[in-house]
């Protein structure tokens, strides 16, 4: 089964240290995979993806995430944290699953950068 | 372009009342999705639909109906209202299966 892991629920992080928020996944073929970022109150926003190419992307508001395929991860970087930074990140993955090509979210981290 | 827009924000239910949230975007995606986010929880999808006239279920679809007129409307309806369904619902929507778009959400209680 298609399956996306955040195994971290909290990361606490001093403003201006580098960022990482960690994401591993299990899902047959070869990934699509996404970040996205949740302010309170509102929808989900999405950072940036990988679909092909080099493994390290660049997206969002200075964010980057490295795709390590031996690994299974696509961990969310930052080099230095911002105070509005903070709030819930999702990662996902599109698979193949019972439901179709769809996409399958993990439980979400929550970031605290503090100043 | 406004995106993907969902009304109402909030809503109270009694219990066995029914309701239909609404969902539009405005970005010819093809792809639109229900989603419940409980506290402290991720996403689950409700539904989903890959395009006019075509919806099918996704891994929490009991309680719910959708229906896909038009490309751009998804509305999700909820027939008798329970205290399990009080939650936050987010519509999305992508082009084919890739980046999805969400609403702001609405937000809804059960009592």
């Amino acid at each position: 089964a298609q399956s996306v892991a955040q195994p971290e629920d909290q990361v606490n992080v001093a403003e201006g240290n580098p960022l990482t928020v960690k994401c591993t996944y299990s899902v047959s073929g070869n990934p699509y995979l996404f970040w996205y970022v949740q302010y309170p109150n509102r929808g989900l926003q999405f950072l940036l993806k990988y679909i092909t190419g080099d493994n390290l992307v660049k997206g969002s508001y200075g964010f980057e995430a490295e795709f390590n395929k031996s690994q299974t991860s696509f961990h969310l970087k930052k080099p230095s944290a911002l105070v509005s930074d903070s709030a819930l990140y999702f990662c996902a993955v599109r698979a193949l699953d019972n439901y179709g090509q769809n996409f399958v979210f993990g439980p979400g981290t929550r970031l605290s950068v503090l100043p | 372009n406004a995106g993907v827009t969902q009304t109402p924000k909030f809503r109270i239910l009694k219990i066995g009342q029914s309701m239909t949230l609404q969902c539009t975007q405005d970005m010819n995606h093809n792809y639109m999705y229900w989603y419940r986010q409980d506290p402290g929880m991720g996403l689950k999808l409700i539904y989903y639909s890959v395009g006019a006239g075509i919806t099918d279920k996704g891994e929490v679809p009991n309680g719910y109906n959708v229906s896909r007129s038009t490309t751009e409307d998804f509305p999700l309806r909820l027939e008798l209202a329970a205290p399990s369904q009080t939650s936050v619902y987010f519509c999305a929507s992508s082009l084919h299966t890739d980046t999805q778009y969400f609403g702001p959400g609405t937000r809804l209680t059960v009592l």
